[in-house]
This record gives structure tokens, sequence and C-alpha cells, in this order.
């Protein structure tokens, strides 16, 4: 069955540290992978996504992503961690067989000053 | 803003109200997504429309009904709902959802937060 996980609820991590938002997906086709964003009170806005080429894919607000196809992974990465930061963060997959648009729990996001 | 809106953006209503959210996109896509989200739960799609033609429909209770009278607008009709339906419904619009379409990223509006009494 197609699925994605975000195995943490929560990552709290200091302002100015690395930072690590973990995901990873089942699918039965190959992989379109996307994160996404949601502030208080707002939709989801997109972050960056893989669809085929270089694994590490950057993408906005400094933000980039590792796509692992034998750990099945996409773990969100930032070099060093904002305040700015915090907010809830979205994973999804688009399974190419099906098509279906897939998106995890969210994990929500605290950068302490 | 991401040129997606909706109205209104909260909403009470009785179990035995009809009311419709409204969800409108300036961004020329040609594909339209009702999400719904509540707390501690995947973001759940629940209509996809291409080009005006409904192509997902995820075993959506029939006491919600999508309406897409082009490509810019989309409807989700309300009637004799459930307090569980309470949540934040999202709209959100790309451009292609099948095909070469499907890889690319959904814009979302800022969402309806409905309470069902």
């Amino acid at each position: 069955a197609q699925s994605v996980a975000q195995p943490e609820d929560q990552v709290n991590v200091a302002e100015g540290n690395p930072l690590t938002v973990k995901c990873t997906y089942s699918v039965s086709g190959n992989p379109y992978l996307f994160w996404y964003v949601q502030y208080p009170n707002r939709g989801l806005q997109f972050l960056l996504k893989y669809i085929t080429g270089d694994n590490l894919v950057k993408g906005s607000y400094g933000f980039e992503a590792e796509f692992n196809k034998s750990q099945t992974s996409f773990h969100l990465k930032k070099p060093s961690a904002l305040v700015s930061d915090s907010a809830l963060y979205f994973c999804a997959v688009r399974d190419t067989g099906t098509y279906k648009y897939i998106f995890g729990t969210g994990t929500r996001l605290k950068v302490l000053a | 803003e991401t040129g997606v809106t909706q109205t209104p953006r909260h909403l009470v209503m009785g179990m035995t109200n009809k009311k419709s959210l409204k969800c409108e996109q300036h961004l020329g896509h040609n594909a339209m997504y009702w999400y719904k989200q509540s707390a501690k739960k995947p973001l759940e799609l629940m209509f996809v429309y291409n080009f005006k033609e409904q192509t997902e429909n995820n075993s959506v209770p029939s006491r919600f009904s999508p309406e897409c009278p082009n490509s810019s607008h989309l409807f989700l009709h309300l009637h004799t709902l459930q307090p569980e339906d309470s949540a934040l419904y999202l709209c959100a619009s790309s451009q292609g959802a099948s095909g070469e379409g499907s890889y690319n990223e959904q814009f979302f509006g800022p969402g309806t937060r409905l309470t069902v009494l």
C-alpha cells in the first residue's frame, strides 16, 4: 500500500544548529517527492521537489532534501535553523503508478532562540 | 499570497444547515483539489478536478458535493454534516493533475475552518 511516514511529531532545534525532518515513503511505481510548509492560519506552501536526476534537491528559504532510493527516504535539511523556520512541515509523494497524491501526518518544527 | 483564495475563512454550522465553500485560483492552472485537514491525521485528498472534470473521489460521503463550473472556481457544497466533519478544508490548484502534469507542485489556499455543532 502507498504511504508516507513522518516518524517525529515534533522536532526541536536550537537557532543556528542544523535541522533534519525525516520522511520515508512506500509506493508502487517511481515516486515524485515534495516538501511543503504550513505556518499558523495559512495553507501549505511548496518548498521543494524531487522528480528525477540529482539526489540532492535545493529549495526555498535555504532548505534542501536528499532522495535516497535504497532507504526510500526524502529527509528535509537546513544547515542553520532560524526561529522563523518554526512551522508544520509535510512530506508528500506522487505515485507515478497510480497518480495518487499522499501526504504524511506532518512534523512540527520548533526552533529555539 | 499563493494566488488561491478561499471564502469564508471560518464557518460554524448546525447539522441541518446547508452551506458552500468557495475557492478561486488566479494562476491559470487546470487542476483543482479539495483536502480535509484534521489534527494528528494525514492530509486527506477528497476530490480532484482536471479541466473541470472530476477525476478523483476518495470515498467521500455524499453530504459533501463538489462543483467545478470552470478551471478557476471550485465549490464544496455541504449538507447534513456531522460533528466529526469539523476540520480545516483546503483548496489547491496545480498545472495538470495527470500524466506529465503529475509532477507539478500544488498551490494551496488559506483554508476554511469549519465547525459543525
